[in-house]
């Protein structure tokens, strides 16, 4: 079955410290992959993407992340966390299957970062 | 700025109620969607639709029905309101493709009683 998994339901950085918010696939085919956050009672923005080429992928907010094939894996990382980051993030992936697409999430990681 | 706008933050209905939320998005997107929210589980696809008049199934129909008349709007109706159905409803929609991003209403939190 297609998953995509965020295996740590919350992470804790200092602020100033880098953060990972960790990602793995499991599909068929080639994957596209999605970073989202949101922020209280909001909806999702989107962050970043990763769709073919460079695996470190530039996004919005300091963001990037950085695509493994071997691995499937899709790790998002900054390397100096502010306490505005702190926030719910979300991992999806898009794939091709009869009569279009669909997009898969994962479950979601917190993130606080401390002050 | 691209915006998708629901109709409602907080609803409040009662258990057999039909409801309806409502989603526009000013974007000229094909692709519309509409999800459910709930701790632990992310997003769950409830259904979708890529034109006008078109809707297909997610991972999650039942209990939902959907209508897309126009293509900036995109209602979701739950025909008789249950408390299993009481949740974080969030609308989104997205050009056509594989690779495009999708923009995300504010979200509606439903509370059925």
């Amino acid at each position: 079955a297609q998953s995509v998994a965020q295996p740590e339901d919350q992470v804790n950085v200092a602020e100033g410290n880098p953060l990972t918010v960790k990602c793995t696939y499991s599909v068929s085919g080639n994957p596209y992959l999605f970073w989202y956050v949101q922020y209280p009672n909001r909806g999702l923005q989107f962050l970043l993407k990763y769709i073919t080429g460079d695996n470190l992928v530039k996004g919005s907010y300091g963001f990037e992340a950085e695509f493994n094939k071997s691995q499937t894996s899709f790790h998002l990382k900054k390397p100096s966390a502010l306490v505005s980051d702190s926030a719910l993030y979300f991992c999806a992936v898009r794939v091709s299957n009869t009569g279009g697409f669909k997009t898969i999430f994962g479950a979601g990681t917190r993130l606080f970062v401390k002050a | 700025d691209v915006k998708v706008t629901q109709s409602s933050r907080y609803l409040v209905k009662r258990t057999g109620e039909k409801v309806f939320l409502e989603c526009v998005q000013d974007m000229d997107h094909e692709n519309m969607f509409w999800y459910r929210q709930d701790p632990g589980l992310g997003l769950r696809l409830i259904y979708f639709s890529y034109d006008v008049k078109m809707k297909e199934k997610g991972d999650i129909p039942e209990g939902y029905s959907v209508s897309r008349e126009k293509k900036e709007r995109f209602s979701l109706i739950l025909e008789s309101a249950s408390t299993n159905q009481t949740s974080m409803y969030l609308c989104a929609s997205s050009l056509q493709g594989l690779w495009t991003e999708a923009f995300f209403g504010q979200g509606t939190r439903l509370t059925v009683v």
